[in-house]
């Protein structure tokens, strides 16, 4: 168990319609990230942010947002959803103190499927 | 571009026997991180291994160990005394820096692993 969660474990829905995807980050952890895995393009990262702010975006489609609350939570909000979306979404936290050994732990991701 | 390279979809290994599981990567940066990760087949990523491009010792956590050769941009995972619960997908990855100083992981494509009997 990394410390990382997320919720839901699945998750069902049709074209068109908009999700939200919840991570809380290790205790301590001020650093989430995002990231989507899928099929044909593997793991790509989305968004990062520390502590409240957004401090790095990835390969992350306009439809697609994201916000860390005071308490460190994050949500991913995917909207207009496609076939395409459908994959297996992670969250991952970190301290980030920019130490070289500053690690990303991952939680259980939550899978998407859009049908 | 940085990225890393994994050439090697799939390995099967022995019960018992070692395997390497090959990863090179590309970057320019002159610092940056390696880090090897476990996904078993329910889906979650489980962090194995860390090495600085700085280290001198080739980092070892446990039976997994890591064979750095910084010249060769080579970061290769070594599984000592493979087990049945071994039997996963293996993703190498390097931390790089973003704009605005940030950073991020870049993974490869992954090698499956399957133990046998």
């Amino acid at each position: 168990d990394s410390g990382v969660t997320q919720t839901p474990k699945h998750l069902i829905t049709a074209t068109g319609q908009r999700v939200t995807l919840r991570c809380s980050p290790r205790s301590g952890d001020l650093s989430v990230y995002w990231y989507q895995q899928s099929l044909d393009q593997g793991l790509q990262f989305l968004i990062q942010y520390y502590n409240g702010e957004e401090r790095a975006k990835g390969n992350i489609l306009e439809r697609f947002s994201a916000q860390q609350f005071p308490d460190l939570h994050s949500e991913l909000n995917l909207s207009s959803l496609e076939l395409g979306d459908s994959a297996l979404y992670f969250c991952a936290s970190s301290v980030q103190r920019f130490l070289d050994t500053d690690t990303q732990y991952f939680g259980p991701g939550t899978r998407l499927t859009v049908l | 571009a940085q990225k890393i390279t994994q050439t090697q979809p799939g390995m099967f290994v022995q019960e018992k026997e070692a395997v390497t599981l090959d990863c090179t990567y590309d970057t320019s940066d002159p610092s940056y991180g390696l880090f090897w990760y476990k996904q078993p087949s329910s889906g979650e990523m489980i962090f194995l291994i860390y090495q600085g491009s700085y280290d001198q010792q080739n980092a070892t956590e446990g039976r997994y160990s890591l064979n750095f050769q910084k010249a060769r941009k080579s970061a290769n995972l070594v599984i000592s005394a493979s087990q049945l619960g071994d039997s996963a997908m293996y993703f190498c990855a390097m931390r790089v820096l973003t704009q605005g100083g940030s950073e991020k992981l870049v993974f490869g494509k992954g090698t499956k692993l399957t133990v046998n009997p």
